[in-house]
Protein backbone atom coordinates (compact mmCIF):
# COMPACT_ATOMS: atom_id res chain seq x y z
CA UNK A 1 0.00 0.00 0.00
CA UNK A 2 1.37 3.43 -0.86
CA UNK A 3 1.84 5.78 2.35
CA UNK A 4 -0.04 8.53 0.77
CA UNK A 5 -2.59 7.73 -1.92
CA UNK A 6 -4.93 10.14 -3.76
CA UNK A 7 -6.85 9.72 -6.58
CA UNK A 8 -5.17 11.35 -9.78
CA UNK A 9 -8.55 12.81 -11.39
CA UNK A 10 -8.21 14.50 -13.33
CA UNK A 11 -11.33 16.32 -12.31
CA UNK A 12 -13.12 18.29 -14.78
CA UNK A 13 -15.20 21.08 -13.31
CA UNK A 14 -17.34 23.86 -14.36
CA UNK A 15 -16.95 27.12 -12.55
CA UNK A 16 -18.77 27.63 -9.68
CA UNK A 17 -18.86 23.95 -8.87
CA UNK A 18 -17.98 22.34 -5.70
CA UNK A 19 -15.26 19.36 -5.67
CA UNK A 20 -14.34 16.98 -3.47
CA UNK A 21 -10.71 15.73 -3.20
CA UNK A 22 -9.71 11.87 -1.05
CA UNK A 23 -6.33 11.07 0.03
CA UNK A 24 -5.49 8.08 2.54
CA UNK A 25 -2.49 7.50 4.24
CA UNK A 26 -1.03 4.15 5.71
CA UNK A 27 1.10 5.24 8.71
CA UNK A 28 -0.77 5.48 11.66
CA UNK A 29 2.21 7.48 13.10
CA UNK A 30 1.40 10.59 10.92
CA UNK A 31 0.31 13.67 12.96
CA UNK A 32 0.64 16.41 10.71
CA UNK A 33 -1.42 16.95 7.59
CA UNK A 34 -1.36 19.38 4.80
CA UNK A 35 -2.78 20.37 1.72
CA UNK A 36 -0.45 22.07 -1.58
CA UNK A 37 -0.92 22.89 -4.30
CA UNK A 38 1.61 22.43 -7.30
CA UNK A 39 0.83 24.73 -10.87
CA UNK A 40 2.35 22.49 -13.79
CA UNK A 41 6.42 22.88 -13.48
CA UNK A 42 5.84 25.25 -10.47
CA UNK A 43 7.06 24.73 -6.51
CA UNK A 44 4.79 23.23 -4.23
CA UNK A 45 2.52 25.97 -2.36
CA UNK A 46 1.57 25.42 0.78
CA UNK A 47 -2.93 25.83 0.74
CA UNK A 48 -3.74 24.86 3.95
CA UNK A 49 -2.68 22.41 7.20
CA UNK A 50 -5.22 20.08 8.04
CA UNK A 51 -6.22 20.11 11.94
CA UNK A 52 -8.03 17.81 13.54
CA UNK A 53 -11.36 19.45 14.51
CA UNK A 54 -11.59 20.07 10.44
CA UNK A 55 -10.67 23.82 9.14
CA UNK A 56 -11.93 26.03 6.85
CA UNK A 57 -9.88 28.96 4.52
CA UNK A 58 -12.39 30.64 2.44
CA UNK A 59 -13.18 28.15 -0.09
CA UNK A 60 -11.66 25.56 1.10
CA UNK A 61 -12.39 23.20 3.88
CA UNK A 62 -10.22 20.32 4.90
CA UNK A 63 -11.17 17.05 7.33
CA UNK A 64 -9.33 14.66 8.96
CA UNK A 65 -10.38 11.68 10.41
CA UNK A 66 -7.32 9.61 12.30
CA UNK A 67 -9.41 6.75 12.89
CA UNK A 68 -9.71 6.06 9.12
CA UNK A 69 -6.25 7.82 8.13
CA UNK A 70 -8.54 9.55 5.61
CA UNK A 71 -7.99 13.42 4.59
CA UNK A 72 -10.42 15.25 2.34
CA UNK A 73 -10.07 18.99 0.92
CA UNK A 74 -13.33 20.65 -0.40
CA UNK A 75 -13.47 23.19 -2.79
CA UNK A 76 -16.26 25.51 -3.38
CA UNK A 77 -17.50 28.45 -5.60
CA UNK A 78 -14.46 26.76 -7.89
CA UNK A 79 -12.45 29.69 -10.44
CA UNK A 80 -10.71 28.85 -13.01
CA UNK A 81 -7.28 29.61 -11.33
CA UNK A 82 -8.18 26.88 -8.48
CA UNK A 83 -7.00 24.32 -11.94
CA UNK A 84 -3.33 23.09 -10.46
CA UNK A 85 -2.53 19.55 -8.85
CA UNK A 86 -3.83 18.89 -5.41
CA UNK A 87 -1.18 17.62 -3.10
CA UNK A 88 -1.77 15.43 0.03
CA UNK A 89 1.21 15.86 2.32
CA UNK A 90 1.81 13.61 5.81
CA UNK A 91 4.45 14.22 8.29
CA UNK A 92 4.92 12.23 11.47
CA UNK A 93 5.66 14.15 15.10
CA UNK A 94 8.90 16.58 15.19
CA UNK A 95 9.75 14.83 12.06
CA UNK A 96 11.46 16.34 9.06
CA UNK A 97 10.16 13.94 6.83
CA UNK A 98 7.17 15.08 4.50
CA UNK A 99 5.74 12.26 2.73
CA UNK A 100 3.60 13.94 -0.71
CA UNK A 101 0.40 11.76 -2.68
CA UNK A 102 1.33 11.61 -6.50
CA UNK A 103 -1.58 14.23 -6.19
CA UNK A 104 -4.79 15.01 -7.61
CA UNK A 105 -5.49 17.03 -11.08
CA UNK A 106 -7.90 19.87 -11.24
CA UNK A 107 -9.11 21.88 -14.24
CA UNK A 108 -11.69 24.42 -14.10
CA UNK A 109 -13.56 25.07 -17.36
CA UNK A 110 -15.36 28.64 -18.01
CA UNK B 1 6.88 37.92 1.86
CA UNK B 2 10.32 35.97 3.00
CA UNK B 3 10.91 33.46 0.08
CA UNK B 4 13.17 30.47 -0.55
CA UNK B 5 15.36 30.86 -3.25
CA UNK B 6 17.03 28.58 -5.51
CA UNK B 7 19.81 28.78 -8.10
CA UNK B 8 20.15 28.08 -10.80
CA UNK B 9 16.47 27.70 -12.72
CA UNK B 10 17.78 25.16 -15.33
CA UNK B 11 21.16 23.03 -15.23
CA UNK B 12 22.12 21.20 -17.87
CA UNK B 13 25.11 18.61 -17.31
CA UNK B 14 27.04 15.83 -18.31
CA UNK B 15 26.60 12.15 -17.28
CA UNK B 16 29.23 11.33 -14.45
CA UNK B 17 29.67 15.80 -14.33
CA UNK B 18 29.42 16.82 -10.71
CA UNK B 19 26.91 19.72 -9.87
CA UNK B 20 26.37 22.36 -6.67
CA UNK B 21 22.92 23.26 -6.38
CA UNK B 22 22.01 26.54 -4.16
CA UNK B 23 19.12 27.75 -1.82
CA UNK B 24 18.88 30.27 0.29
CA UNK B 25 16.63 29.76 2.74
CA UNK B 26 14.34 32.02 4.33
CA UNK B 27 15.99 34.07 6.79
CA UNK B 28 14.94 33.28 9.85
CA UNK B 29 14.19 29.59 9.28
CA UNK B 30 16.23 26.92 10.79
CA UNK B 31 15.29 23.59 9.32
CA UNK B 32 16.07 22.86 5.55
CA UNK B 33 15.41 20.32 3.16
CA UNK B 34 15.65 18.83 -0.68
CA UNK B 35 13.46 17.17 -2.44
CA UNK B 36 13.34 16.15 -5.93
CA UNK B 37 10.44 15.21 -8.74
CA UNK B 38 10.65 13.30 -11.72
CA UNK B 39 8.94 14.72 -14.18
CA UNK B 40 5.14 13.50 -14.26
CA UNK B 41 5.83 11.66 -10.65
CA UNK B 42 5.36 13.04 -6.94
CA UNK B 43 7.20 14.49 -5.01
CA UNK B 44 10.53 12.50 -2.87
CA UNK B 45 11.73 13.84 0.17
CA UNK B 46 15.85 13.66 0.33
CA UNK B 47 17.21 15.42 3.07
CA UNK B 48 16.48 17.66 5.82
CA UNK B 49 19.29 19.69 7.63
CA UNK B 50 19.45 21.27 10.79
CA UNK B 51 22.21 22.68 13.31
CA UNK B 52 24.93 22.19 10.48
CA UNK B 53 23.96 18.46 10.22
CA UNK B 54 21.73 16.17 8.60
CA UNK B 55 18.97 15.07 10.75
CA UNK B 56 17.12 12.56 8.51
CA UNK B 57 17.43 11.65 5.19
CA UNK B 58 15.55 9.15 2.95
CA UNK B 59 17.08 5.79 1.19
CA UNK B 60 17.53 7.91 -2.14
CA UNK B 61 20.03 9.95 -0.33
CA UNK B 62 23.14 7.95 -0.84
CA UNK B 63 26.99 8.32 -1.00
CA UNK B 64 26.31 10.54 -4.44
CA UNK B 65 25.13 13.41 -2.40
CA UNK B 66 26.15 15.41 0.34
CA UNK B 67 24.92 18.72 1.49
CA UNK B 68 26.26 21.85 3.16
CA UNK B 69 25.72 24.99 4.69
CA UNK B 70 28.80 26.84 3.71
CA UNK B 71 27.98 29.95 5.25
CA UNK B 72 25.18 32.12 7.01
CA UNK B 73 22.48 31.97 3.91
CA UNK B 74 23.10 29.40 1.28
CA UNK B 75 22.47 25.87 1.60
CA UNK B 76 23.84 23.21 -1.33
CA UNK B 77 23.00 20.10 -2.70
CA UNK B 78 25.87 18.45 -4.36
CA UNK B 79 25.36 15.53 -6.82
CA UNK B 80 28.73 13.78 -8.02
CA UNK B 81 29.41 11.37 -10.50
CA UNK B 82 25.62 12.34 -12.27
CA UNK B 83 23.97 9.75 -14.07
CA UNK B 84 20.95 10.35 -16.50
CA UNK B 85 18.20 9.35 -13.76
CA UNK B 86 19.43 12.37 -11.61
CA UNK B 87 17.38 14.27 -13.58
CA UNK B 88 14.48 16.16 -12.02
CA UNK B 89 13.44 18.94 -9.94
CA UNK B 90 15.30 19.95 -7.20
CA UNK B 91 13.32 21.58 -4.51
CA UNK B 92 14.84 23.54 -1.76
CA UNK B 93 12.81 23.59 1.42
CA UNK B 94 12.74 25.37 4.56
CA UNK B 95 11.10 26.01 7.71
CA UNK B 96 11.50 27.48 11.21
CA UNK B 97 10.05 24.63 13.60
CA UNK B 98 9.29 20.89 13.05
CA UNK B 99 6.93 20.81 15.70
CA UNK B 100 3.18 19.39 14.41
CA UNK B 101 1.27 21.45 11.14
CA UNK B 102 4.53 23.90 11.07
CA UNK B 103 4.39 23.61 7.53
CA UNK B 104 7.79 23.81 5.08
CA UNK B 105 7.94 26.32 2.57
CA UNK B 106 9.16 25.96 -1.46
CA UNK B 107 11.95 27.38 -3.50
CA UNK B 108 10.61 27.58 -6.88
CA UNK B 109 13.28 24.61 -8.33
CA UNK B 110 15.89 24.19 -10.13
CA UNK B 111 15.41 21.59 -13.46
CA UNK B 112 18.53 19.61 -13.64
CA UNK B 113 18.88 17.89 -16.86
CA UNK B 114 21.74 15.14 -17.56
CA UNK B 115 22.80 14.72 -20.93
Amino acid sequence: RKEVEQDPGPFNVPEGATVAFNCTYSNSASQSFFWYRQDCRKEPKLLMSVYSSGNEDGRFTAQLNRASQYISLLIRDSKLSDSATYLCVVKKANNNDMRFGAGTRLTVKP
Amino acid sequence: EPEVTQTPSHQVTQMGQEVILRCVPISNHLYFYWYRQILGQKVEFLVSFYNNEISEKSEIFDDQFSVERPDGSNFTLKIRSTKLEDSAMYFCASSDRVENNQPQHFGDGTRLSIL
